[in-house]
């Protein structure tokens, strides 16, 4: 069975950095055909993709993100990480990790198949 | 940007109604659209990718339409744990969500 949780802090000040875990189960960061992609939800809002990251460490970002955002993973451990710099209390939201496979010839869509329950992180003074 | 415009924003329905709900791209996306479920305190669910591809294990009350600009989310008979919040999302060019259809029970 495929699962992924996240982990992280719940509560954070202002220009802080901010580090989620995602721990992945039943299938390997190695595969090649399978990606682990980020993203979070504000409070009444649309969900947003951050980030993601695959098996030959290729790594794409939110434009809009892109300068406070890192991805990266720890296959030995099953882990992907984000790390957020500076973070405002705009970036309250629940963070999601997904896996994604990889797209390919054949079938040119990507696509988050299985997701996390997310872990809902505030930012506030 | 890419920006997707689902309507209506909010749906009451009752058990057994055939539902159809709407997502619009800004542009064309061919075909690069999925679809998926929400509940308050679950993970997502994937329901459709490719815009018309069911996930596997999905009920075949579901089903996608569209290409280009528009497309469409059917539920075919709604059974009560259908009613949830659907978003669409593009894939063509980076990735971006839909605002969400709330599906209420009438």
């Amino acid at each position: 069975q495929v699962t992924l949780k996240e982990s992280g802090p719940v509560l954070m000040k202002p220009t802080e950095t901010l580090t989620l875990t995602c721990t992945v189960s039943g299938f390997s960061l190695s595969n090649v055909r399978m990606g682990v992609t980020w993203l979070r939800q504000p409070p009444g809002k649309a969900l947003e993709w951050l980030a993601h990251i695959f098996s030959n460490d290729r790594r794409d970002y939110s434009e809009f993100l892109k300068s406070r955002l890192t991805i990266s993973k720890d296959t030995s451990k099953s882990q992907v990480v984000l790390t957020m710099t500076n973070v405002d209390p705009l970036d309250t939201a629940t963070y999601y990790c997904a896996r994604m496979p990889a797209r390919t010839l054949v079938y040119p869509y990507y696509y988050m198949d299985v997701w996390g329950k997310g872990t809902t992180v505030t930012v506030s003074s | 940007d890419v920006q997707m415009t689902q309507s209506p924003s909010s749906l009451s329905a009752s058990v057994g109604d055939r539902v159809t709900i709407t997502c619009r791209a800004s542009q064309n996306i061919n075909t690069y659209l999925n679809w998926y479920q929400q509940k308050p305190g679950e993970a997502p669910k994937l329901l459709i990718h490719g815009a018309s591809n069911l996930q596997s294990g999905v009920p075949s009350r579901f089903s996608g339409s569209g290409s280009g600009t528009d497309f469409t989310l059917t539920i075919s008979s709604l059974q009560p744990e259908d009613f949830a919040t659907y978003c669409c999302q593009q894939t063509y060019s980076s990735f971006t969500f839909g605002q969400g259809t709330r599906l209420e029970i009438k």
